[in-house]
């Protein structure tokens, strides 16, 4: 089955910095990959994804890119806010399946 | 509009009892997802209903975890003879099928005593 690792487990950064969270799958058939903000207290929220036909996808200052042959995807965030403070979940499936798997998610913590 | 609903928000059991945990998907959507999450864990997959299907229940953990989706409206998932590793915040979402986007609800936080 599809295996997600995701790095780092904490990030830490000061108001204004980017902050960039990696994942790695390993199942090729993979073709779609979403990233899940999830606020102390509240279930996660969709906040950008991306499909295997793309390498780049930006959403004001979020931005996601996939790299297919290397297996590899990130989530790149520019001038942080302390409210992107949260934990950041990603995700990979595909291939037939409608079952997502998980990484096991990186807390933000964006100091003012 | 309305987005998935769960109830209740948190409940608290004695070990041995049974409990029974219920989501409201988004009206429409045909595919509805149970996920475990224990503190400070990721989200670990439960089981998948889609429309008429028989669901897919690889994730559920152990006969006395089980669920029941009435056609494309309210599930709910039962915990029989709860046990304290049982205890975890359980999601739910669901999904416009075939599309993969998944919306959650906001938990049901299970402490068992």
């Amino acid at each position: 089955g599809e295996n997600v690792e995701q790095h780092p487990s904490t990030l830490s950064v000061q108001e204004g910095d980017s902050a960039v969270i990696k994942c790695t799958y390993s199942d090729s058939a993979s073709n779609y990959f979403p990233w899940y903000k999830q606020e102390l207290g509240k279930g996660p929220q969709l906040i950008i994804d991306i499909r295997s036909n793309v390498g780049e996808k930006k959403d004001q200052r979020i931005a996601v890119t996939l790299n297919k042959t290397a297996k590899h995807f990130s989530l790149h965030i520019t001038e942080t806010q302390p409210e992107d403070s949260a934990v950041y979940f990603c995700a990979a499936l595909g291939g037939g399946s409608y079952i997502p798997t998980f990484g096991r998610g990186t807390s933000l913590i964006v100091h003012p | 509009g309305a987005g998935v609903s769960q109830s209740p928000s948190n409940k608290v059991t004695e070990k041995g009892k049974d409990v029974e945990l219920r989501c409201d998907p988004i009206s429409g959507h045909t595919a509805l997802y149970w996920y475990r999450q224990r503190l400070g864990q990721g989200l670990e997959f439960l089981i998948y209903f889609q429309g008429n299907s028989a669901p897919d229940k690889s994730g559920l953990p152990s006969d006395r975890f089980s669920a029941e989706r009435t056609g494309e409206s309210v599930s709910t998932l039962t915990i029989q003879r709860t046990q304290q590793e049982d205890s975890a915040v359980y999601l739910c979402a669901s999904s416009l099928a075939p599309s993969y986007e998944q919306y959650f609800g906001p938990g049901t936080r299970l402490t068992v005593t």
